[in-house]
């Protein structure tokens, strides 16, 4: 199974700045996502990490907002830009083709705006 | 204003009884199925998994079951014990969704001595 480091574990952050958050992985992994987790409510994706191409962003999910890095087979980058409070969430990071190979998930990045 | 998150189902259950997990899905294209257990703070942790080909799987006390008939999921967890409590997410794959996974809502177990 994949190890999957996030970075940061946590953070409160100021309304209109931004936060980027860190996935590593200790092995080469053909597929990254970003998940969101509203409080008390499930996962939904929002966007495909592709190494050497721009991510793919679901229905409801914009580049703008939401900027994604992929330099290598092993480490994202999600950025949340311009935070207002409703983007107060766990960002969760996950690696695996679900399907292919088990789909792991890192500790999420529990972020709040104030 | 104060935003207020969904209410999760809950099961409650005594320790040592068996628990049942249940889950609808609604796209007769998925073909890959995978319960999560997620504790307070952490991430989803993977439990078993199971392909549309099969309709039951069995792993360390817990089983996956599969109707696809009436597009339902269900998850065994035998003896529970209060480390088994947490919430519990099924998540689909389907072909034309290439490899992300779609979550359902989630359920929260409760195990009580």
């Amino acid at each position: 199974s994949a190890v999957i480091s996030q970075k940061p574990s946590r953070d409160i952050c100021q309304r209109g700045t931004s936060l980027t958050i860190q996935c590593q992985v200790d092995s080469q992994v053909t597929m990254m996502f970003w998940y969101r987790q509203q409080p008390g409510q499930s996962l939904t994706l929002i966007a495909t990490a592709n190494q050497g191409s721009e991510a793919t962003y679901e229905s409801g999910f914009v580049i703008d907002k939401f900027p994604i890095s992929r330099p290598n087979l092993t480490f994202s980058t999600l950025t949340v830009s311009n935070m207002s409070p409703e983007d107060s969430s766990i960002y969760l990071c996950s690696v695996g083709a679900a399907g292919d190979t088990e789909a792991f998930f890192g500790q999420g990045t529990r972020l709040t705006v104030v | 204003g104060e935003s207020v998150g969904l209410h999760l189902p809950t099961l409650s259950v005594q320790e040592g009884d068996n628990s049942i997990i249940n889950c609808a899905y609604s796209n007769s294209a998925s073909d890959y199925f995978i319960w999560y257990k997620q504790e307070s703070g952490k991430g989803p942790q993977f439990i078993i998994d199971i392909r549309s080909n099969m309709d039951k799987r069995q792993g360390q006390r817990v089983t996956v079951l599969l109707n696809k008939t009436v597009k339902h999921l269900s998850l065994q967890i035998a003896a529970t014990q209060p480390g088994d409590s947490a919430v519990y997410f099924c998540a689909e794959n389907s072909p034309n969704s290439g490899y992300a996974l779609n979550f359902g809502k989630g359920t929260s177990l409760l195990v009580t001595p």
